[in-house]
């Protein structure tokens, strides 16, 4: 079966460093993706992980270990407006279609 | 401009009736699909058009019905309603099959009385 984890809920301090995890068991893998979701509104796309190891954007990092099914997200300085749910998601081989995992609920709190 | 854009934004109607949502995206994408997201928010792949060509059409009740007219269009028509219908769907785009970032529209929530 596919199958994506995320930790439900995390709260962090702004100007803090968070980290957000992602396991994952597909048949195959064929890359992963961070969405950024705001209440009430569309997810937004972060980051793409196809290779192992770390891709930076700005303030938002992501890592990707495909021999351990592991990916997490990392948010440095961060601001009020990066409370949202996270979310990843994973393309398995052979198919077309996205499996996303149910997100993690970011509180930023001042 | 939106880039992606879906109407109606909000729909209220009753258990049995037939709705349409409608979806377009002016970005040039080959690609479009429609999602699922309920109350927990979750979101879950229902159907996925390549150049009009459906491509994905996951375990989803024969009830809903996508149509793609052209490339830029992708339709939803959701026949005898249910409670269980209830949830938000969004429309999304990508620029082709290959691994791309999916562009999502602003989402219709359905709410069946």
């Amino acid at each position: 079966g596919q199958n994506i984890d995320q930790p439900t809920e995390m709260t962090a301090t702004e100007g803090a460093i968070v980290q957000i995890n992602c396991t994952y068991q597909t048949s195959g893998f064929n890359g992963l993706f961070w969405y950024q979701q705001h209440a009430g509104e569309a997810p937004t796309f972060l980051s793409y992980n196809v290779l192992d190891g770390l891709e930076e954007k700005g303030r938002f990092s992501s890592f990707l270990s495909r021999s351990k099914g592991y990916s997490y997200l990392l948010l440095k300085e961060l601001q009020m407006k990066d409370s949202a749910s996270y979310l990843c998601a994973v393309r398995a081989s052979g198919t077309y279609k996205y499996i996303f995992g149910t997100g993690t609920r970011l509180k930023v709190l001042a | 401009d939106t880039a992606v854009s879906q109407t109606p934004k909000y729909l209220v109607t009753q258990m049995g009736n037939d709705k349409s949502i409608k979806c377009e995206q002016n970005l040039g994408h080959d690609t479009m699909y429609w999602y699922k997201q309920d109350s927990k928010k979750f979101l879950k792949i229902m159907f996925s058009y390549n150049n009009k060509e459906l491509i994905i059409n996951e375990t989803v009740p024969n009830r809903f019905s996508p149509k793609s007219p052209d490339k830029a269009h992708l339709n939803l028509h959701i026949n005898s309603l249910e409670l269980g219908d209830s949830a938000v769907y969004f429309c999304a785009s990508s620029p082709g099959l290959a691994n791309y970032e999916q562009y999502f529209g602003p989402g219709t929530r359905l709410t069946v009385t």
